[in-house]
């Protein structure tokens, strides 16, 4: 059974600091994707990363793939109030089953 | 409007009762699926459908069916609701490809008293 497991599951950090979010796996997967999720929404896709190594940003988010692809980093750069909400990680296995193995998710607070 | 759309949004039953969860997507999707979240417990997949005529079960399937009715449309049926079923449910579809890209709808919040 393929597991992911996201850390920390909460965080409450000030304006202005930086945090890391970490979605680690024993397993392989072919791509890892993260999603944010505000309150009464469901989650919305942020990035999809598909090959090791790989690191891609938007804006002040930093999303890095592993090099084996078994674990996956968010970093943000001077959080805003505005990045507070549910961080989920979610791998997708080999073969294109279509199906997705999500982490527990990082509750993120940010205080003005 | 949105590609993805859950009804009822809120729901409250008692124990015993037979809730149906309804979705429809407007995104020409070819996979559709079920989910349920819990706190701390991320999305657990409860069924998945890649057509109108294929059914799979999930991790969490016991006491939960489905109907796909049409392309667009996915249903999720708990036949006799008990309380340990709350729970926030998401619909998400797909379409087949190389990243597997869901996209959720807005979630049913099901309580079950």
């Amino acid at each position: 059974t393929q597991l992911l497991e996201q850390s920390p599951q909460f965080l409450s950090i000030q304006e202005g600091e930086n945090l890391t979010v970490y979605c680690n796996s024993s397993s392989v997967f072919s791509s890892l994707q993260w999603y944010r999720q505000e309150p009464g929404e469901g989650p919305v896709l942020l990035v999809t990363v598909v090959t090791g190594g790989e690191v891609k940003k938007l804006k002040r988010l930093t999303f890095q793939f592993g090099d084996a692809r078994k674990d996956s980093s968010l970093h943000i750069t001077a959080a805003q109030p505005g990045d507070t909400g549910l961080y989920l990680c979610a791998g997708a296995g080999s073969g294109n089953t279509g199906k997705l193995i999500f982490g527990q998710g990082t509750t993120l607070q940010v205080k003005p | 409007d949105a590609d993805v759309t859950q009804t009822p949004r809120n729901r409250i039953t008692k124990t015993g009762k037979r809730i149906m969860l309804e979705c429809s997507q407007t995104k020409g999707h070819d996979r559709m699926y079920w989910y349920r979240q819990d706190p701390g417990l991320g999305l657990r997949l409860i069924y998945y459908s890649f057509d109108v005529k294929d059914i799979n079960k999930g991790e969490i399937s016991d006491g939960y069916s489905v109907s796909r009715q049409a392309q667009a449309k996915f249903s999720l049926s708990l036949e006799s609701a008990i309380p340990n079923q709350t729970a926030l449910y998401f619909c998400a579809t797909s379409r087949t490809g190389r990243t597997d890209t869901q996209y959720f709808g807005p979630g049913t919040r099901l309580t079950v008293l």
